[in-house]
Protein backbone atom coordinates (compact mmCIF):
# COMPACT_ATOMS: atom_id res chain seq x y z
CA UNK A 1 0.00 0.00 0.00
CA UNK A 2 0.69 3.62 -0.50
CA UNK A 3 3.07 4.60 2.50
CA UNK A 4 5.32 7.63 3.95
CA UNK A 5 8.97 7.59 5.34
CA UNK A 6 10.40 10.86 6.85
CA UNK A 7 14.02 10.96 8.89
CA UNK A 8 13.58 10.45 12.84
CA UNK A 9 14.05 13.16 14.64
CA UNK A 10 14.65 15.28 16.72
CA UNK A 11 16.70 17.44 14.95
CA UNK A 12 18.55 20.45 16.95
CA UNK A 13 19.80 23.47 14.78
CA UNK A 14 21.34 26.54 15.58
CA UNK A 15 19.86 29.67 13.96
CA UNK A 16 20.39 30.33 10.21
CA UNK A 17 21.65 27.12 9.71
CA UNK A 18 20.74 24.94 6.90
CA UNK A 19 17.42 22.41 7.27
CA UNK A 20 17.08 19.44 5.12
CA UNK A 21 14.58 17.09 6.00
CA UNK A 22 14.36 14.00 4.08
CA UNK A 23 11.03 12.28 3.01
CA UNK A 24 10.68 9.44 0.44
CA UNK A 25 7.44 7.53 -0.77
CA UNK A 26 5.63 4.39 -2.12
CA UNK A 27 2.32 4.81 -3.88
CA UNK A 28 0.75 3.72 -7.04
CA UNK A 29 -0.26 6.02 -9.71
CA UNK A 30 0.70 9.71 -9.51
CA UNK A 31 -0.14 11.03 -6.18
CA UNK A 32 -0.01 14.31 -4.68
CA UNK A 33 3.02 15.46 -2.05
CA UNK A 34 2.64 17.83 0.71
CA UNK A 35 4.62 19.04 4.18
CA UNK A 36 2.46 20.00 7.12
CA UNK A 37 3.82 21.61 9.77
CA UNK A 38 2.42 21.46 13.55
CA UNK A 39 3.12 24.34 15.98
CA UNK A 40 2.98 23.17 19.66
CA UNK A 41 -0.51 23.24 20.76
CA UNK A 42 -2.09 23.59 17.18
CA UNK A 43 -3.35 21.85 14.55
CA UNK A 44 -1.97 20.62 10.78
CA UNK A 45 -0.84 23.68 8.59
CA UNK A 46 -0.08 23.31 5.10
CA UNK A 47 3.50 24.08 4.48
CA UNK A 48 3.77 23.54 0.61
CA UNK A 49 2.79 20.88 -1.90
CA UNK A 50 3.35 19.18 -5.42
CA UNK A 51 1.18 17.48 -7.16
CA UNK A 52 3.64 16.31 -10.31
CA UNK A 53 7.06 15.37 -10.97
CA UNK A 54 9.45 17.52 -11.42
CA UNK A 55 6.99 20.23 -9.18
CA UNK A 56 8.47 22.14 -6.72
CA UNK A 57 6.58 24.01 -3.62
CA UNK A 58 7.42 26.51 -1.80
CA UNK A 59 6.47 28.80 0.78
CA UNK A 60 7.76 30.99 3.57
CA UNK A 61 11.61 29.75 2.58
CA UNK A 62 10.78 26.55 2.58
CA UNK A 63 11.07 24.42 -0.74
CA UNK A 64 10.46 20.69 -1.92
CA UNK A 65 11.10 19.21 -5.46
CA UNK A 66 8.81 16.01 -6.14
CA UNK A 67 11.09 13.68 -7.14
CA UNK A 68 9.63 10.56 -9.20
CA UNK A 69 12.55 8.73 -10.09
CA UNK A 70 14.04 8.82 -6.38
CA UNK A 71 10.29 8.64 -5.09
CA UNK A 72 11.13 11.52 -2.67
CA UNK A 73 9.98 14.92 -1.44
CA UNK A 74 12.97 16.19 1.06
CA UNK A 75 12.00 19.65 2.40
CA UNK A 76 14.53 22.48 2.65
CA UNK A 77 15.36 25.72 3.97
CA UNK A 78 18.37 27.47 3.75
CA UNK A 79 18.37 29.78 6.85
CA UNK A 80 16.23 28.50 9.66
CA UNK A 81 14.69 30.84 12.78
CA UNK A 82 13.77 30.07 15.98
CA UNK A 83 10.29 30.37 14.88
CA UNK A 84 10.73 27.59 12.38
CA UNK A 85 10.33 25.28 16.17
CA UNK A 86 7.99 23.10 15.22
CA UNK A 87 6.96 18.99 13.73
CA UNK A 88 6.77 18.52 10.17
CA UNK A 89 4.99 15.93 8.50
CA UNK A 90 5.60 13.94 4.85
CA UNK A 91 2.32 13.73 3.35
CA UNK A 92 0.81 12.12 0.02
CA UNK A 93 -2.52 11.69 -1.14
CA UNK A 94 -3.26 8.77 -3.44
CA UNK A 95 -4.83 8.40 -6.98
CA UNK A 96 -8.36 9.35 -5.80
CA UNK A 97 -7.35 12.42 -3.60
CA UNK A 98 -9.19 10.94 -0.61
CA UNK A 99 -6.51 9.31 1.34
CA UNK A 100 -3.64 10.61 3.09
CA UNK A 101 -0.86 9.06 4.33
CA UNK A 102 1.37 10.95 6.90
CA UNK A 103 4.80 9.99 8.14
CA UNK A 104 5.54 10.44 11.91
CA UNK A 105 7.15 13.82 12.10
CA UNK A 106 10.24 15.17 12.87
CA UNK A 107 10.62 17.93 15.27
CA UNK A 108 12.76 20.67 14.64
CA UNK A 109 14.06 22.56 17.51
CA UNK A 110 16.39 25.91 16.26
CA UNK A 111 18.32 27.28 19.08
CA UNK A 112 19.33 30.83 19.30
CA UNK B 1 -13.85 32.03 8.03
CA UNK B 2 -13.76 29.13 10.29
CA UNK B 3 -12.37 26.09 8.50
CA UNK B 4 -12.70 23.53 10.88
CA UNK B 5 -13.83 23.48 13.78
CA UNK B 6 -13.47 20.80 16.64
CA UNK B 7 -14.72 20.57 20.34
CA UNK B 8 -13.76 20.22 22.89
CA UNK B 9 -10.00 21.39 23.17
CA UNK B 10 -9.18 19.57 25.99
CA UNK B 11 -11.25 16.85 28.25
CA UNK B 12 -10.72 14.11 30.95
CA UNK B 13 -12.92 11.40 30.98
CA UNK B 14 -12.96 8.31 33.38
CA UNK B 15 -12.24 4.73 31.87
CA UNK B 16 -16.01 3.10 30.87
CA UNK B 17 -17.48 6.87 30.19
CA UNK B 18 -18.44 7.61 26.63
CA UNK B 19 -18.30 11.29 25.01
CA UNK B 20 -18.57 12.55 21.70
CA UNK B 21 -16.10 14.83 19.67
CA UNK B 22 -18.10 17.59 18.00
CA UNK B 23 -16.55 18.76 14.02
CA UNK B 24 -18.18 21.32 11.90
CA UNK B 25 -16.74 22.57 8.34
CA UNK B 26 -18.39 25.32 6.37
CA UNK B 27 -16.07 24.82 3.37
CA UNK B 28 -18.85 22.42 1.98
CA UNK B 29 -16.47 19.82 1.37
CA UNK B 30 -17.36 16.36 1.04
CA UNK B 31 -14.65 14.72 2.43
CA UNK B 32 -14.18 14.61 6.15
CA UNK B 33 -11.98 12.07 8.42
CA UNK B 34 -10.92 11.78 11.76
CA UNK B 35 -7.53 10.86 13.09
CA UNK B 36 -5.36 10.26 16.23
CA UNK B 37 -1.57 11.72 17.00
CA UNK B 38 0.35 9.25 19.46
CA UNK B 39 3.93 10.11 20.02
CA UNK B 40 6.14 8.19 17.45
CA UNK B 41 3.25 7.38 14.94
CA UNK B 42 2.22 9.86 13.43
CA UNK B 43 -1.46 10.29 12.09
CA UNK B 44 -3.54 7.25 12.12
CA UNK B 45 -7.22 7.48 10.48
CA UNK B 46 -9.68 6.08 12.62
CA UNK B 47 -12.71 7.11 10.35
CA UNK B 48 -13.60 8.81 7.54
CA UNK B 49 -16.45 9.98 5.50
CA UNK B 50 -16.92 10.67 1.52
CA UNK B 51 -20.74 12.61 2.06
CA UNK B 52 -23.61 12.88 3.92
CA UNK B 53 -24.53 9.54 4.53
CA UNK B 54 -21.63 7.41 3.84
CA UNK B 55 -18.95 6.53 6.85
CA UNK B 56 -16.02 3.92 6.67
CA UNK B 57 -13.41 2.58 8.62
CA UNK B 58 -9.64 3.36 8.71
CA UNK B 59 -6.75 2.37 10.02
CA UNK B 60 -7.89 2.46 13.74
CA UNK B 61 -11.86 2.34 14.53
CA UNK B 62 -12.11 0.25 17.70
CA UNK B 63 -13.73 1.97 20.04
CA UNK B 64 -15.03 4.24 17.88
CA UNK B 65 -17.91 5.14 16.23
CA UNK B 66 -18.72 7.77 13.73
CA UNK B 67 -21.93 9.76 11.53
CA UNK B 68 -22.53 12.28 8.88
CA UNK B 69 -26.16 13.09 8.93
CA UNK B 70 -25.04 16.84 7.07
CA UNK B 71 -21.85 17.75 5.17
CA UNK B 72 -21.29 19.83 7.86
CA UNK B 73 -20.96 18.04 10.94
CA UNK B 74 -18.25 14.74 11.82
CA UNK B 75 -19.02 13.58 15.50
CA UNK B 76 -16.81 11.31 16.36
CA UNK B 77 -18.24 8.77 19.54
CA UNK B 78 -16.02 7.13 22.02
CA UNK B 79 -17.92 4.33 23.05
CA UNK B 80 -16.59 3.24 26.42
CA UNK B 81 -13.22 5.37 26.87
CA UNK B 82 -9.98 3.26 27.56
CA UNK B 83 -6.39 4.19 29.06
CA UNK B 84 -5.23 3.22 25.38
CA UNK B 85 -7.51 6.10 23.94
CA UNK B 86 -5.65 8.82 25.43
CA UNK B 87 -4.71 10.48 22.63
CA UNK B 88 -4.93 13.99 20.33
CA UNK B 89 -7.66 14.05 17.61
CA UNK B 90 -7.69 15.84 14.82
CA UNK B 91 -10.67 16.35 12.68
CA UNK B 92 -10.14 16.98 8.80
CA UNK B 93 -12.20 17.72 5.40
CA UNK B 94 -10.40 17.70 1.95
CA UNK B 95 -11.07 20.59 -0.84
CA UNK B 96 -11.74 19.77 -4.21
CA UNK B 97 -8.70 20.45 -4.58
CA UNK B 98 -7.05 18.01 -2.77
CA UNK B 99 -5.88 19.69 0.19
CA UNK B 100 -6.44 18.28 3.56
CA UNK B 101 -7.59 21.14 6.17
CA UNK B 102 -7.25 19.98 10.20
CA UNK B 103 -8.67 21.20 13.41
CA UNK B 104 -6.96 22.29 16.00
CA UNK B 105 -7.41 19.37 17.99
CA UNK B 106 -8.70 17.72 20.84
CA UNK B 107 -6.61 16.70 23.58
CA UNK B 108 -8.14 13.79 25.34
CA UNK B 109 -7.16 11.78 28.23
CA UNK B 110 -8.90 8.10 29.90
CA UNK B 111 -7.88 7.96 33.35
Amino acid sequence: GDSVTQMEGPVTLSEEAFLTINCTYTATGYPSLFWYVQYPGEGLQLLLKATKADDKGSNKGFEATYRKETTSFHLEKGSVQVSDSAVYFCALSDHTGNQFYFGTGTSLTVIP
Amino acid sequence: NAGVTQTPKFQVLKTGQSMTLQCAQDMNHEYMSWYRQDPGMGLRLIHYSVGAGITDQGEVPNGYNVSRSTTEDFPLRLLSAAPSQTSVYFCASISSGNTIYFGEGSWLTVV
